[in-house]
């Protein structure tokens, strides 16, 4: 079965600190996708990353970056230089590879930044 | 380009009522997902279909909830009769089927309080 487990579920920092929100997976498919979702407090569910199980190079986004292990089944992303609006509720998700399939969430990290 | 669209974006209503919830999808998208966010259970998905076409409704809480999808353009999800445990945010979201897993968009919600 797919599983998505979210350990962290809050996390409060200070303005300029950098953050980690670890994600872990389980799944018996061999390849597959991994996603990342930003829900802040307006309470849309905003896309920011998607992950092919076959490409584990690092990905940076401006402040953003992801780090995907598969030795681990982890998907981690690192905010660097959090500011004040990056505080929102995280998911990260799974898929199956084949297309048609849905989502598979974790229950999501609440991260607090204060100025 | 329009997201995903829904309607109404808040809805109060009395246990016993029937409740529609309305979605639109990306104009060109022919997945669509109906999903349920409750501070206890996190997101999870209700139904989804493929071409208009119900995948898996193994979410759907119950017969009090029934969903459809007449064309490629439109959805909607029915409560009825409305409980107050059925108080959350619905969200909708759309996808390209294509031929590897593509990314969700999903629309603001619908916040529902059910008294």
């Amino acid at each position: 079965a797919q599983k998505v487990t979210q350990a962290q579920t809050e996390i409060s920092v200070v303005e300029k600190e950098d953050v980690t929100l670890d994600c872990v997976y389980e799944t018996r498919d061999t390849t597959y996708y991994l996603f990342w979702y930003k829900q802040p407090p307006s309470g849309e569910l905003v896309f920011l990353i998607r992950r092919n199980s076959f490409d584990e190079q690092n990905e940076i986004s401006g402040r953003y970056s992801w780090n995907f292990q598969k030795s681990t089944s982890s998907f981690n992303f690192t905010i660097t230089a959090s500011q004040v609006v990056d505080s929102a509720v995280y998911f990260c998700a799974l898929s199956a590879h084949q297309a048609g399939t849905a989502l598979i969430f974790g229950k999501g990290t609440t991260l607090s930044v204060s100025s | 380009d329009a997201g995903v669209i829904q309607s109404p974006r808040h809805e109060v209503t009395e246990m016993g009522q029937e409740v529609t919830l309305r979605c639109k999808p990306i104009s060109g998208h022919n997945s669509l997902f109906w999903y349920r966010q409750t501070m206890m259970r996190g997101l999870e998905l209700l139904i989804y279909f493929n071409n208009n076409v119900p995948i898996d409704d193994s979410g759907m809480p119950e017969d009090r909830f029934s969903a459809k999808m007449p064309n490629a353009s439109f959805s909607t999800l029915k409560i009825q009769p409305s409980e107050p445990r059925d108080s959350a945010v619905y969200f909708c979201a759309s996808r390209l089927l294509a031929g590897a897993q593509e990314t969700q968009y999903f629309g603001p919600g619908t916040r529902l309080l059910v008294l």
